[in-house]
């Protein structure tokens, strides 16, 4: 069984630009997560997706934007990019189960961004 | 708000020398604490999660286990190919989703 894959693997950006990143859970997730990891900040949660809608978001400034199609597919979007959005980026995807208690998540690799 | 905090920050063992990590938390209605392992350049990767206090879970050289307000990672005679950064992680309340707050990690150094 695939895990969960994230495209692209590198990105190099420059300020004031924007950029999508995407993300194919694992078949037969539907829940998609994503989390921003910096050396200072750790790993912080930014959105969550399930069934095409918004279930929670994070602390982040509007700038950081997401959907879900539904295939479960998802995507994220970062305008105009600041210097501090460099970061490793990882989505996540969970089997929803009763309601979604005690559900694991399953991370991919990431994407890794670089603003200039 | 809810918070995880681990120590270590770094842990440098020598190989067969068993230890422990840990996990302190505090949030308003556990529902899951989790731990990963992520290796440089990866994503995370999940090793356990515990429900309740006094669960213990065990793979390989890891042991997981739970009170009310800390969980502790036991490495028993470790190996080089111990060595990663570890992660622990809470879910609370059920109207969160999904949602994950990490501690900082441990990175452990297991040297041969």
């Amino acid at each position: 069984k695939a895990g969960v894959t994230q495209t692209p693997r590198y990105l190099i950006k420059t300020r004031g630009q924007q950029v999508t990143l995407s993300c194919s859970p694992i078949s037969g997730h539907r829940s998609v997560s994503w989390y921003q990891q910096t050396p200072g900040q750790g790993l912080q949660f930014l959105f969550e997706y399930f069934s095409e809608t918004q279930r929670n978001k994070g602390n982040f400034p509007g700038r950081f934007s997401g959907r879900q199609f539904s295939n479960s597919r998802s995507e994220m979007n970062v305008s105009t990019l600041e210097l501090g959005d460099s970061a490793l980026y990882l989505c996540a995807s969970s089997l929803e189960f009763q309601g979604m208690a005690k559900n694991i998540q399953y991370f991919g690799a990431g994407t890794r961004l670089s603003v200039l | 708000e809810d918070q995880v905090t681990q120590s270590p920050e770094a842990l440098r063992l020598q190989e067969g020398e068993s230890s422990s990590l840990n996990c302190s938390y505090t949030v308003s209605g556990l529902r899951g604490l989790f731990w990963y392992r992520q290796d440089p350049g990866k994503g995370p990767e999940f090793l356990f999660t515990l429900y309740s206090a006094g669960e213990e879970k065990e793979k390989e050289r890891l042991k997981a286990t739970l009170t009310k307000k800390e969980s502790f990672l036991h490495i028993t005679a470790p190996k080089p190919e111990d060595s990663a950064t570890y992660l622990c992680a809470v879910q609370a309340s059920i109207n969160a989703g999904n949602m994950l707050t990490f501690g900082g990690g441990t990175r452990l150094m297991v040297k041969p």
